[in-house]
């Protein structure tokens, strides 16, 4: 059983630029949420989506926009990027149906802005 | 709104040692409470979760958890810690979307 897979692991942008992020959730789940971890803190946040809409969202500015396919893969885009934006993105699956409490964590994408 | 405390940011034992994390929680319902751990570089594990019932909850690699309501808490235990331990751990409150504490840094002498 395949868990939550997250692309890339690894990615370097200049201040500006503009990154896609990517996630597929853990069989049979229905719901992602993404949460953006910096450097010694918890992870914080940033958007849930089910049924292909974002259903909640966190303290975030509008760069940060996402997507869901019917797949239930989803996508991470953040837009004119800041020094700021470094940090761990995690991508979380779980099942809706069942509460959606518990969340299957990715092992994330490392971003740096330089 | 939903907050978790984790106040020690740092913890060493020695292995073979029991050890206890804290985690304190403001929630205004019945709390959903998680306990992920995470190593270096890598995503958030699961160790346990408490809904409801029993407040002494089990979880995966000797780990358990009990809840107190009276007290606002939610501790992490172990009766033994093993030097693969070492790791960071996360204390979690909510339903739907968690509101994850700072985290606590655990680091194990052989």
């Amino acid at each position: 059983d395949a868990g939550v897979t997250q692309s890339p692991t690894h990615l370097i942008k200049t201040r500006g630029q503009q990154v896609t992020l990517r996630c597929s959730p853990k069989s049979g789940h229905d719901t992602v949420s993404w949460y953006q971890q910096a450097l010694g803190q918890g992870p914080q946040f940033i958007f849930q989506y089910y049924e292909e809409e974002e259903r909640q969202r966190g303290n975030f500015p509008d760069r940060f926009s996402g997507h869901q396919f019917p797949n239930y893969s989803s996508e991470l885009n953040v837009n004119a990027l800041l020094l700021g934006d470094s940090a761990l993105y995690l991508c979380a699956s779980s099942l809706r149906i069942l509460g959606g409490e518990t969340q299957y964590f990715g092992p994330g994408t490392r971003l740096l802005v330089l | 709104a939903q907050s978790v405390t984790q106040p020690d940011i740092h913890i060493t034992v020695s292995e073979g040692a029991s050890l206890e994390l804290r985690c304190n929680y403001s929630y205004g319902a019945t709390p959903y409470l998680f306990w992920y751990v995470q190593s270096p570089g890598q995503g958030l594990q699961l160790l346990l979760k408490y809904f409801s019932g029993d407040t002494l909850v089990q979880g995966i690699k000797g780990f358990e958890a009990e809840f107190k309501r009276s007290q606002s808490s939610f501790n992490l235990r172990k009766p033994s810690v093993h030097w693969s331990d070492a790791a960071e751990y996360f204390c979690a409150v909510g339903s739907y979307i968690p509101t994850f504490g700072r985290g606590t840094s655990l680091i194990v002498h052989p």
